[in-house]
């Protein structure tokens, strides 16, 4: 079991270009997270995987952004024509349905933005 | 909607004192899991403990235990035995249970421990 990864921990892109983000969820797992978290504040929801299935993304996912997941295994989350307010981290997360997990939702290390 | 809110925003507690972290949270819903993380400065979101609504004896986790009052909607984080390695900013987290929904995060506390 080798966690949640993501990749890359760390981009400085300037505004106007486009990010993208990858995660790996832990390999048993059939649900994915992806949340945002700046500075001071606790983590949002984005957007949330059932296997390949895209189940549900929030009023914060603008046009801009969009996840996939094909396969139902990693995960990539694109931001085009980034803003100055994208600047964040962007967590990745994943769980399994199996009832004995509990509903645990482990985390990545994340993806810190800055757009400048 | 859910909400999650944490009031204390910072605390601080000696090393080996104990310190209590609150949370309160607003739910129409009777089945769901209630989480502590901790993120540390490497900022990686750990798991500290879960609670399952329906279980009314509180988790305990080591050095660390929760006050579950379902009815106040209140789940308070104990950490015993404090160590300078448990400064982080804890996060109190909830959850329905029987879906596969998201978590929703309150704002956060930042624990500092002094010598």
């Amino acid at each position: 079991d080798t966690g949640v990864s993501q990749d890359p921990r760390h981009k400085i892109t300037k505004r106007g270009q486009n990010v993208t983000f990858r995660c790996d969820p832990i390999s048993e797992h059939n649900r994915l997270y992806w949340y945002r978290q700046t500075l001071g504040q606790g983590p949002e929801f984005l957007t949330y995987f059932q296997n390949e299935a895209q189940l549900e993304k929030s009023r914060l996912l603008s046009d801009r952004f969009s996840a996939e997941r094909p396969k139902g295994s990693f995960s990539t989350l694109e931001i085009q024509r980034t803003e100055q307010g994208d600047s964040a981290m962007y967590l990745c997360a994943s769980s399994s349905d199996i009832v004995l997990s509990g509903n645990t939702i482990y985390f990545g290390e994340g993806s810190w933005l800055t757009v400048v | 909607a859910q909400t999650v809110t944490q009031s204390q925003p910072e605390m601080s507690v000696q090393e080996a004192e104990t310190v209590t972290l609150s949370c309160t949270y607003d739910t129409s819903e009777s089945d769901y899991y209630l989480f502590w993380y901790k993120q540390p400065p490497s900022r990686q979101m750990i798991l500290v403990i879960r609670q399952e609504a329906y279980k009314q004896q509180n988790a305990t986790e080591n050095r660390f235990s929760v006050n579950f009052q379902k009815a106040a909607k209140s789940f308070s984080l104990k950490i015993s035995d404090s160590q300078l390695g448990d400064a982080a900013m804890y996060f109190c987290a909830y959850k329905e249970a029987g879906t596969a929904s998201k978590l929703t995060f309150g704002t956060g506390t930042r624990l500092q421990v002094t010598l």
